[in-house]
């Protein structure tokens, strides 16, 4: 019963330092996401990934990269962490098909000092 | 894809009250989805309804959809501590994109 599972769950990182989050799904999903979320707000969008080999920008994608290395694993990038991208990170999957939901992860805690 | 719109932004109710959150969309949809968040986890999908439903109940929780005002709620009658979390839509759109795109969301505190 893994579903969507994201690493780390915290992460201190100082300002210029790079990290990778992982997430990989065991639900055979196409579709995943990358997600943040800052105190009070909503989700929004990162980046997202229809297919395997495919990604796609979300509404924030600056300052972010991806890699949809396989069905299951879509990490997210961060070449040069700001404070500003100091957040909430989750990571999402769905099947494609019309009419399903979509599984989350229990996020990932990044702080940029 | 499209962004739903949660109103009101906050709502809080005493224990036992029920409990009405909309959601407002722009352009036709397939489906509407409602999601919950506890207290920053992972949000938990709640129910999803199809274009051409008009209601749908799962529990405590039932969900209108009225696609010529392009709008959804969600009433959560006796309501529980245990409800307190934010709630967010997510309307399907036509398009083949496959984003998902969040409001803001409702967030419920139930009072004891």
């Amino acid at each position: 019963n893994a579903g969507v599972t994201q690493t780390p769950k915290f992460q201190v990182l100082k300002t210029g330092q790079s990290m990778t989050l992982q997430c990989a799904q065991d639900m055979n999903h196409n579709s995943m996401y990358w997600y943040r979320q800052d105190p009070g707000m909503g989700l929004r969008l990162i980046y997202y990934s229809a297919s395997e080999g495919t990604t796609d920008k979300g509404e924030v994608p600056n300052g972010y990269n991806v890699s949809r290395l396989n069905k299951r694993e879509f990490s997210l990038r961060l070449e040069s962490a700001a404070p500003s991208q100091t957040s909430v990170y989750f990571c999402a999957s769905r099947d494609r098909a019309g009419n399903t939901e979509a599984f989350f992860g229990q996020g990932t805690r990044l702080t940029v000092v | 894809s499209q962004q739903g719109e949660e109103d009101p932004q906050a709502l809080s109710i005493q224990e036992g009250e029920n409990a009405t959150m909309n959601c407002s969309y722009k352009t036709s949809i397939n489906n509407l989805q409602w999601y919950r968040q506890n207290s920053g986890r992972g949000l938990v999908h709640l129910i999803l309804i199809r274009s051409n439903e008009r209601e749908k109940h799962s529990g405590r929780l039932r969900v209108t959809l009225d696609t010529s005002k392009k709008s959804s709620s969600l009433l959560i009658t006796a309501s529980r501590a245990a409800d307190t979390a934010s709630y967010f839509c997510a309307p399907r759109g036509m398009n083949r994109d496959d984003k998902i795109i969040f409001g803001k969301g409702t967030r419920l505190h139930i009072l004891p």
